[in-house]
């Protein structure tokens, strides 16, 4: 299994600015995922990290809005941009596993004022 | 492609009583299937999985999961509920890297534990 931090754990932030959220595991890892989670709701796939290329994003979810770093096998970031009240929402990151589970991250908690 | 159907968003048992939750999916390929459970304000931590093999399979915390090909579910149970299984719990199916390794998630089933 991997064990996975995310920084922020919450964050309160003003509408048009920006917020990168940082997420760590403690092993090398393929494949690492971004999801946003509204309150009661269900994970929604934001896009899919591969180090070494161009983040693949969801359908509803644009690069510009949601620009993704993978510098390398055990880091990612996730950048909410020009951020609106619709975008409070709980950002979660994981990682791939062996047998094809994810590992997740405790979750960043977004509130847009 | 894929789906997953949880049925009953909310669950409510008597501590000490059976818990079940339940869970069909649809695939086109052998699907892998994934438990995860939810407490507030945390991330979600995986409960259990089938891969392939045994369809019975056991899990953490006194859960197990059975894969039932013909009847495409994968239902949750526990013999005797606890308080502290109070939360939210997620089924999920991949089709592996044939989908890049894609999760999709069912809407969640909360469940409350009455003492």
């Amino acid at each position: 299994s991997a064990v996975i931090s995310q920084k922020p754990s919450r964050d309160i932030c003003q509408r048009g600015t920006s917020l990168t959220i940082q997420c760590q595991v403690d092993s090398q890892v393929t494949m690492m995922f971004w999801y946003r989670q509204q309150p009661g709701q269900s994970l929604t796939l934001i896009a899919t990290a591969n180090q070494g290329s161009e983040a693949t994003y969801e359908s509803g979810f644009v690069i510009d809005k949601f620009p993704i770093s993978r510098p390398n096998l055990t880091f990612s970031t996730l950048t909410v941009s020009n951020m609106s009240p619709e975008d409070s929402s709980i950002y979660l990151c994981s990682a791939l596993g062996d047998s094809y589970e994810q590992y997740f991250g405790p979750g960043t908690r977004l509130t847009v004022t | 492609a894929q789906s997953v159907t949880q049925l009953g968003s909310h669950v409510s048992v008597s501590e000490g009583a059976l818990v079940l939750l339940r869970c069909n999916y649809s695939s086109s390929v052998p699907p892998y299937l994934f438990w995860y459970v939810q407490y507030p304000n945390q991330g979600l931590q995986l409960l259990l999985k089938y891969t392939t093999g045994a369809t019975l399979v056991k899990g953490i915390n006194g859960f197990e999961a059975e894969f039932k090909k013909s009847e495409t579910s994968f239902h949750l149970t526990k013999p005797s509920a606890h308080m502290s299984d109070a939360a939210e719990y997620f089924c999920a199916v991949s089709a592996g890297y044939n989908q890049g390794g894609k999760l999709i998630f069912g809407q969640g089933t909360e469940l409350s534990v009455k003492p």
